[in-house]
């Protein structure tokens, strides 16, 4: 298992399109968990789930955000009617269990709306 | 109370000398606190984490950190910086009191002067 994989690395989208990201956990991993980071910032909790179960959404993550994790494996984020906002990385985790032993963090998603 | 404080955006030192990064957490119940580094365009890697066995945690890279209840502090170490040291370093903690998981302070930037 060679970690945590997301898809695709960079994605430029105009303003008012729709954008998919995808994650891969590391397979043993229940735990996944979506991030949001803007340049300066710590990453900011967007989602996670257990297995296919999403369990919390923070209230940054507006209607227009949705996640899915349909069979306990990948995950995928989408953000429809993007706006410049909205540009971020997007990082990906996975945990077994808990998750207080901590996370394994994919190489991110850099989105940019023009 | 801001969860994780990081103090210094950017701290510059000379190549071997001693790296010192400051962080501080708020909980009220005993939380597990992780460092992590990021490298350019790149995912986050754990460096080492507290989980309330031994307050003196060694990681990766030659790095260490110290949980300090008392001045809520887990800063981190290192007793001589290398030019690949240069990165940005987060500090996270998670406890019960954050749903466990994952919350990130702002990040401090790290610049080795040769």
């Amino acid at each position: 298992d060679t970690g945590v994989s997301q898809d695709p690395r960079h994605k430029i989208t105009k303003r008012g399109q729709n954008v998919t990201f995808r994650c891969d956990p590391i397979s043993e991993h229940n735990r996944l968990y979506w991030y949001r980071q803007t340049l300066g910032q710590g990453p900011e909790f967007l989602t996670y789930f257990q297995n296919e179960a999403q369990l919390e959404k923070s209230r940054l993550l507006s209607d227009r955000f949705s996640a899915e994790r349909p069979k306990g494996s990948f995950s995928t984020l989408e953000i429809q009617r993007t706006e410049q906002g909205d540009s971020a990385m997007y990082l990906c985790a996975s945990s077994a269990a808990s998750g207080n032993y901590g996370y394994t963090f994919g190489s991110g998603t850099r989105l940019t709306v023009v | 109370a801001q969860s994780v404080t990081q103090l210094g955006s950017h701290v510059s030192v000379s190549e071997g000398a001693l790296v010192l990064l400051r962080c501080n957490y708020s909980s009220s119940v005993p939380p597990y606190l992780f460092w992590y580094v990021q490298y350019p365009n790149q995912g986050l890697q754990l460096l080492l984490k507290y989980t309330s066995a031994a307050t003196l945690v060694k990681g990766i890279n030659g790095f260490e950190a110290e949980f300090k209840k008392s001045e809520t502090s887990f800063h981190l170490t290192k007793p001589s910086a290398h030019m690949s040291d240069a990165a940005e370093y987060f500090c996270a903690v998670s406890s019960m009191e954050y749903g466990n998981k994952l919350v990130f302070g702002a990040g401090t930037i790290l610049r080795v002067k040769s």
